[in-house]
């Protein structure tokens, strides 16, 4: 069956603008997560989507972070006014169950770079 | 102190020998542990779970839980040079958030 997929696979853009990611779980999953990921880093955790349960939002990094889950499947992180500091890859992953004791099926990832 | 420590390595085995992986974390709420290998320029993928206190075979790989000493670690027997990538730690609490270590990064030398 399909994977977890994310557009765009990469993005470049200036300092200042806005930029939207998306991520396609796997149908029928449950939870899903977005990351960040530096190079030579580990996984930084943004936020986590349970459910119908309020969305654990507590990795945002800054105000200019924001992240929707529409109809508990697609889902997009917005990043406004960015930073080159914002560069770095995007992962998305998704579980069947909720609750943490699931594994997570990552995405390839959205590779962004603000110029 | 990083909520989960691993090892930074890099760490470099023979092929054949047995490759060690230990990681360290701070909450005790912890309920759900995960070992997730990561190729150059991949996604993370799974390699092993593990909730219960003690050891977890599957196949080359064992996976060790000690909650009382917060500390879970990975063993990979008879290493392979298609072992050679970056394993993370991932610690989970029952809320469901997952904090994940900064990884180490193995190589198996032919």
């Amino acid at each position: 069956g399909a994977g977890v997929s994310q557009s765009p696979s990469n993005k470049v853009t200036e300092k200042g603008k806005d930029v939207e990611l998306r991520c396609d779980p796997i149908s029928g999953h449950t939870a899903l997560y977005w990351y960040r990921q530096s190079l030579g880093q580990g996984l930084e955790f943004l936020i986590y989507f349970q459910g119908n349960s309020a969305p654990d939002k507590s990795g945002l990094p800054s105000d200019r972070f924001s992240a929707e889950r529409t109809g508990g499947s697609v889902s997009t992180l917005t990043i406004q006014r960015t930073q080159q500091e914002d560069s770095a890859v995007y992962l998305c992953a998704s579980t069947l169950l909720a609750g943490g004791t699931d594994t997570q099926y990552f995405g390839p990832g959205t590779r962004l770079t603000v110029l | 102190q990083k909520e989960v420590e691993q090892n930074s390595g890099p760490l470099s085995v023979p092929e054949g020998a047995i490759a060690s992986l230990n990681c360290t974390y701070s909450d005790r709420g912890s309920q759900s542990f995960f070992w997730y290998r990561q190729y150059s320029g991949k996604s993370p993928e799974l390699i092993m779970s593990i909730y219960s206190n003690g050891d977890k075979e599957d196949g080359r790989f064992t996976a060790q839980l000690n909650k009382a000493s917060q500390y879970v670690s990975l063993l990979i027997r008879d290493s392979q040079p298609s072992d050679s990538a970056t394993y993370l730690c991932a610690v989970n609490t029952n809320a469901g958030k997952s904090t994940f270590g900064d990884g180490t990064t193995l190589t198996v030398k032919p």
